[in-house]
């Protein structure tokens, strides 16, 4: 089994409508991540969590929310979704102390 | 976090040897290099990290000067499955951001 799971894995939605995505890890990593790529451009980091109780912003998180439900999950949420919010969405982990990121099998996302 | 420079891209033929270069002037000195690779419609995974010197494992190598402002990925004898994109990241073990530019896309011919 994955360590990292992403669900849905393909989505689309319209205007306006809100949508989850979810993310699991049977790392036990404390730290949780949420990026979104568009094509032919790097990873542009949304949210972070470095546990239940912390949770921050990143670069481009206007749009969207984040929920750490417990230590194993993190679910991003699009209260009114738009059209450019269209693109691949990536959920990865980080053990406290680490350097290395554990990414998901993506989500990809079309507003119509 | 570091400033980071790669090549756009670049193109190889299937059983050479491959550099990656990554540009990092403003490096600092709790800061360690890590490369990623992402394959089309997948996340990003790790490849190797590095402080100074030579760094090697079963899939790469990595090359340090000992001013550390560059970096050198080497992937020794590719093969059409080692196209992807190759990210350098600057960052401070455990940091809670990393910066991921563009990368550089590696296509690898027959």
């Amino acid at each position: 089994d994955a360590d990292v799971t992403q669900t849905p894995r393909n989505r689309i939605t319209k205007t306006g409508k809100r949508i989850m995505l979810e993310c699991s890890q049977t790392k036990g990593h404390d730290r949780m991540y949420w990026y979104r790529q568009d094509p032919g451009l790097g990873l542009r980091l949304i949210y972070y969590s470095f546990d239940v109780k912390d949770i921050n912003k990143g670069e481009i998180s206007d749009g969207y929310s984040v929920s750490r439900q417990a230590q194993a999950k993190f679910s991003l949420s699009l209260e009114s979704a738009i059209p450019n919010q269209t693109a691949l969405y990536f959920c990865a982990t980080m053990g406290t102390g680490s350097y290395e990121q554990y990414f998901g099998p993506g989500t990809r996302l079309t507003v119509t | 976090l570091a400033k980071t420079t790669q090549p756009i891209s670049m193109d190889s033929y299937e059983g050479q040897e491959v550099n990656i270069t990554c540009s990092h002037n403003n490096i600092a000195t709790n800061d360690y290099i890590t490369w990623y690779q992402q394959f089309p419609s997948q996340g990003p995974r790790f490849i190797i990290q590095g402080y100074k010197t030579k760094v090697t494992n079963e899939v790469a190598s990595l090359f340090i000067p000992a001013d550390r402002k560059s970096s050198t990925l080497s992937l020794p004898r590719v093969s059409l499955s080692d196209t992807a994109v190759y990210y350098c990241l600057v960052a401070p073990p455990g940091t809670y951001k990393y910066i991921f530019g563009t990368g550089t896309r590696l296509k690898v011919l027959a």
